[in-house]
């Protein structure tokens, strides 16, 4: 099983949604990662935590360091949101990313 | 003015072969990465460079050689190609080693063995 696990894999969704994506992690870590892989393949990073609640824009990315769990919120979702969203810990003190299996999320107009 | 710039974007190679795929960051950061990212999409990472220092290496096979000629460059280098080596490789960067700092990517370079 992976240290990391995404859920769900896949995501459709009609525009203006309100959409979630979870990640939960089975490792101790020092801070949480949320990135952003655009279908041309370029990866951004969105967010990065280590305790409660950030927001950006239509993002807001949450964590409870207790349950192990990570969560992604996309307030009215638009097309352009479509991308793979990937959930990375931290462990260790040499920054070592581990990394979720993504999730895609397609967006429809 | 690209912040972290990684050459050639698309590398076909036949196997046996001896590659090199650059990364340079103009970002000012101190440490540097290279990922691996399979044909399932799913990233790895191989190393990890703080000012010009080895700090991670994962079980990667000793093909694999990256060289870090200063802080803005992480260079890896990659010998007797195997079909098994085709994936995309990201470079990245961060301004601390811990974890605690955003990281910047730099776009893929798509290594093709035929």
């Amino acid at each position: 099983k992976n240290e990391v696990e995404q859920s769900p894999q896949n995501l459709t969704a009609q525009e203006g949604e309100f959409i979630t994506i979870n990640c939960s992690y089975s490792v101790g870590i020092s801070a949480l990662h949320w990135l952003q892989q655009h279908p041309g393949g370029g990866i951004v990073s969105l967010f990065m935590l280590s305790s409660g609640k950030k927001k950006h824009g239509r993002l807001i990315a949450t964590i409870n360091i207790q349950e192990k769990h990570s969560s992604l919120h996309i307030t009215a979702s638009h097309p352009r949101d479509s991308a793979v969203y990937i959930c990375a810990v931290v462990r260790g003190s040499q920054g070592n990313l581990i990394f979720g299996k993504g999730t895609k999320l397609s967006v429809k107009p | 003015d690209t912040a972290v710039s990684q050459t050639p974007k698309y590398l076909v190679t036949q196997m046996g072969n001896d590659k090199s795929i650059k990364c340079e960051q103009n970002l000012g950061h101190d440490t540097m990465y290279w990922y691996k990212q399979d044909s399932k999409k799913f990233l790895k990472i191989m190393f990890s460079y703080n000012n010009k220092e080895l700090i991670i290496n994962e079980t990667v096979p000793n093909r694999f050689s990256p060289k870090s000629p200063d802080k803005a460059h992480l260079n890896l280098h990659i010998n007797s190609l195997e079909l098994g080596d085709s994936a995309v490789y990201f470079c990245a960067s961060s301004q601390g080693a811990g974890g605690g700092y955003g990281y910047t990517f730099g776009s893929g370079t798509r290594l093709t063995v035929v």
